[in-house]
């Protein structure tokens, strides 16, 4: 059974540090990997997605992937209380049309 | 324009009624879901319909039916409504093929709860 494992927090950061946010994933054969963020009663949007190992930057979210270890990362420099939310990892395998979702990290920034 | 949109937005009702929750998109996406999530905040995905033919459809409890009329929505059945069926359900599409998934995009969310 394919499983996305995450950290559920929550993890508080103060406000300008570097929130890291882990990932963990079972199916070897895994080719795409999503971050979304979901704000309290909102639904998820995406916030970076990666399908090669290394480094993927956007602003100031960078995703990392090492597939070697079967890990993805979300790092947010300098940390708003606006990215206070709950982040889902997840994780596609080719050949399938449903991600798995983790069960989400909750990140609190603090003024 | 909403991208994904879902009726009604919360929805409260006695056991053992049924409902239904609509659920449309203008994204030219072909392949739409249902997700459950519970109030730990577990995303559980219910359904997928891919071209109007249902491609995968998880071990949840046949009082629940999806209905596709076209590619454009996909509308979520429950009947005999249980305590336990309270929870937030997304409707959410992506552009999938066989090889993969893209991004899902989310509808807003319908919180139902069950009296």
């Amino acid at each position: 059974q394919k499983e996305v494992e995450q950290n559920s927090g929550p993890l508080s950061v103060p406000e300008g540090a570097i929130a890291s946010l882990n990932c963990t994933y079972s199916d070897r054969v895994s080719q795409s990997f999503f971050w979304y963020r979901q704000y309290s009663g909102k639904s998820p949007e995406l916030i970076m997605s990666i399908y090669s190992n290394g480094d993927k930057e956007d602003g100031r979210f960078t995703a990392q992937l090492n597939k070697a270890s079967q890990y993805v990362s979300l790092l947010i420099r300098d940390s708003q209380p606006s990215d206070s939310a709950t982040y889902l990892c997840a994780v596609n395998s080719g050949g399938s049309y449903i991600p798995t979702f983790g069960r989400g990290t909750s990140l609190i920034v603090h003024p | 324009d909403t991208a994904v949109s879902q009726t009604p937005k919360y929805l409260v009702t006695q056991m053992g009624n049924d409902k239904s929750i609509k659920c449309e998109q203008n994204l030219g996406h072909d392949t739409m879901y249902w997700y459950k999530q519970d109030s730990k905040k577990f995303l559980k995905i219910m359904f997928s319909y891919n071209n109007k033919e249902l491609i995968i459809n998880e071990t949840v409890p046949n009082r629940f039916s999806p209905k596709s009329p076209d590619k454009a929505h996909l509308n979520l059945h429950i009947n005999s409504l249980e305590l336990g069926d309270s929870a937030v359900y997304f409707c959410a599409s992506s552009q999938a093929n066989a090889l993969s998934t893209d991004t899902q995009y989310f509808g807003p969310g319908t919180r139902l709860t069950v009296l």
